[in-house]
């Protein structure tokens, strides 16, 4: 069984569309996230979503929007692409907090071309 | 606020030699560190944490608090030990965000 999930593993879209990317955990994890992971491999975090609180990270633009159905999912939704927002996104989940058992397990990312 | 630094953007190693990458870390809290490989084209897999003091595929790193630091070593690297190696630091208190540094590429060549 796959830990964390997330569709598709390839985007190739237009400039100017919307797309979203799904994301599912089922280790029972209270925390999901999303990180972009650029062209030079830095990792940089989107968003944190724990019990219904978001946080978000204040440089990632409003097109960019988590939507949480529920504990297990946080989908990724992009509205009005740009060229830049070629990556791969990852989605993540963990429990919150310190200690074992809190690290951090990731999907298999999804290659987001905007041509 | 909660910053890595890998200051190595890749390191190139013969089969055979030791492997040192280095990373640090700035937070004024009480940090957990992590080490997370990814392989080529694969996802990030947790590698080794440091409350484990744990050796994984012959690795190891000990969380040095006087120098930030949490250095991964391997005394002699191996072909497959080629990815791409991120340190990663969780805070205490109000937020639990792991944050990554750069990575580093480690080639180990034949």
């Amino acid at each position: 069984d796959t830990a964390v999930s997330q569709t598709p593993k390839y985007l190739v879209t237009q400039m100017g569309n919307d797309k979203s990317i799904k994301c599912e955990q089922n280790l029972g994890h209270d925390t999901m996230y999303w990180y972009k992971q650029d062209s030079k491999k830095f990792l940089k975090i989107m968003f944190s979503y724990n019990n219904k609180e978001l946080i978000i990270n204040e440089t990632v633009p409003n097109r960019f929007s988590p939507k949480s159905p529920d504990k297990a999912h946080l989908n990724l939704h992009i509205n009005s692409l740009e060229l830049g927002d070629s990556a791969v996104y990852f989605c993540a989940s963990s429990q919150a907090g310190q200690g074992l058992n809190t690290e951090a397990f990731f999907g298999q990312g999804t290659r987001l071309t905007v041509v | 606020a909660q910053r890595v630094t890998q200051p190595e953007k890749l390191l190139s190693v013969f089969k055979g030699a030791p492997v040192e990458l280095k990373c640090n870390y700035s937070y004024s809290g009480s940090p957990e560190l992590f080490w997370y490989v990814q392989y080529s084209r694969q996802r990030l897999q947790l590698l080794l944490r440091h409350i484990s003091r744990e050796s994984i595929k012959g690795f190891t790193a000990d969380l040095n608090k006087g120098e930030t630091s949490f250095h991964l070593k391997k005394p002699f690297a191996q072909e497959e030990d080629s990815a791409m190696y991120y340190c990663a630091l969780k805070g205490s208190g109000g937020s639990y965000i792991p944050t990554f540094g750069r990575g580093t590429s480690l080639i180990v060549h034949p």
